[in-house]
C-alpha cells in the first residue's frame, strides 16, 4: 500500500531557531516529491524535487530528496511567527495520483 | 487570471441530500484533482481527470461521482450525503506530467447532519 508518512506531527520553537521536516513515503511508481505550506486556507506550493542529492532553496527554505532511502527533508532557518503552519508532503505517482502524509503543524512563538 | 476557483465555500446538508461542488481552473492545465481534507489530516485523493475525457478513482471515491464537464472545469457530486463526508474539499490543477506542481481552489467547507 502506498503512504506517506511525516515527522513530527507538530513542533513548537522560538524565533530563530532552525527547525528540520522529514518525510518518509513508500510509493510504487514514484516520480516526483512536493512539499506545501498551508496556512488555514489551501496549500501552497514550495518545491518539488525529482532528483536525489540535489538541494533546492528559496529564501530560509530549504529542500533534498533521498531516492534511496525514500525520505526527504524541509529545512526553514531563521525560522518566524509567519513560517507557522501545516507543511504537507505529497509524493507523486506515475499515474498522476498524489498521496499526501498528515502534515506536521509548525508553531513558531516569539 | 482567477486560478482555481471552487463553489460553493460553505455548504450545510442534511443526510440523503444531494449536492454537486463546482471547480473551474483557468490555466489550460491538464490534470485536475478532488481532495478532501479531516481535522488533523492531510489530503486524501477522492477521484482525479489526467486529461480532459477521462477520470479515474483515488483512494476513497465511495459515495462520490465526477465529470470532467470540458479542460477547465471538473465537479464532484455527491448523491446521497452521509455525516462522514463532513470534511473540507479541495479541487486541484496541474499541467499533468510535465509538472507536478497542484494550485488549489479556496475550498468548500462541506457539513452534513
Amino acid at each position: 500500500e502506498d503512504k506517506v508518512v511525516q515527522s513530527p506531527l507538530s513542533l513548537v520553537v522560538h524565533e530563530g531557531d532552525t527547525v528540520t521536516l522529514n518525510c518518509s513515503y513508500e510509493v510504487t511508481n514514484f516520480r516526483s516529491l512536493l512539499w506545501y505550506k498551508q496556512e488555514k486556507k489551501a496549500p501552497t506550493f514550495l518545491f518539488m524535487l525529482t532528483s536525489s542529492g540535489i538541494e533546492k532553496k528559496s529564501g530560509r527554505l530549504s529542500s533534498i530528496l533521498d531516492k534511496k532511502e525514500l525520505f526527504s527533508i524541509l529545512n526553514i532557518t531563521a525560522t518566524q511567527t509567519g513560517d507557522s503552519a501545516v507543511y504537507l508532503c505529497a509524493v507523486g505517482h506515475n499515474f498522476n495520483k498524489f498521496y499526501f502524509g498528515s502534515g506536521t503543524k509548525l508553531n513558531v512563538k516569539p | 487570471n482567477a486560478g482555481v476557483t471552487q463553489t460553493p465555500k460553505f455548504q450545510v446538508l442534511k443526510t440523503g441530500q444531494s449536492m454537486t461542488l463546482q471547480c473551474a481552473q483557468d490555466m489550460n492545465h491538464n490534470s485536475m484533482y478532488w481532495y478532501r481534507q479531516d481535522p488533523g489530516m492531510g489530503l486524501r485523493l477522492i477521484y482525479y481527470s489526467a486529461s480532459e475525457g477521462t477520470t479515474d478513482k483515488g483512494e476513497v471515491p465511495n459515495g462520490y461521482n465526477v465529470s470532467r464537464l470540458n479542460k477547465r472545469e471538473f465537479s464532484l457530486r455527491l448523491e446521497s450525503a452521509a455525516p462522514s463526508q463532513t470534511s473540507v474539499y479541495f479541487c486541484a490543477s496541474s499541467e499533468g506530467p510535465a509538472s507536478d506542481t497542484q494550485y488549489f481552489g479556496p475550498g468548500t467547507r462541506l457539513t452534513v447532519l
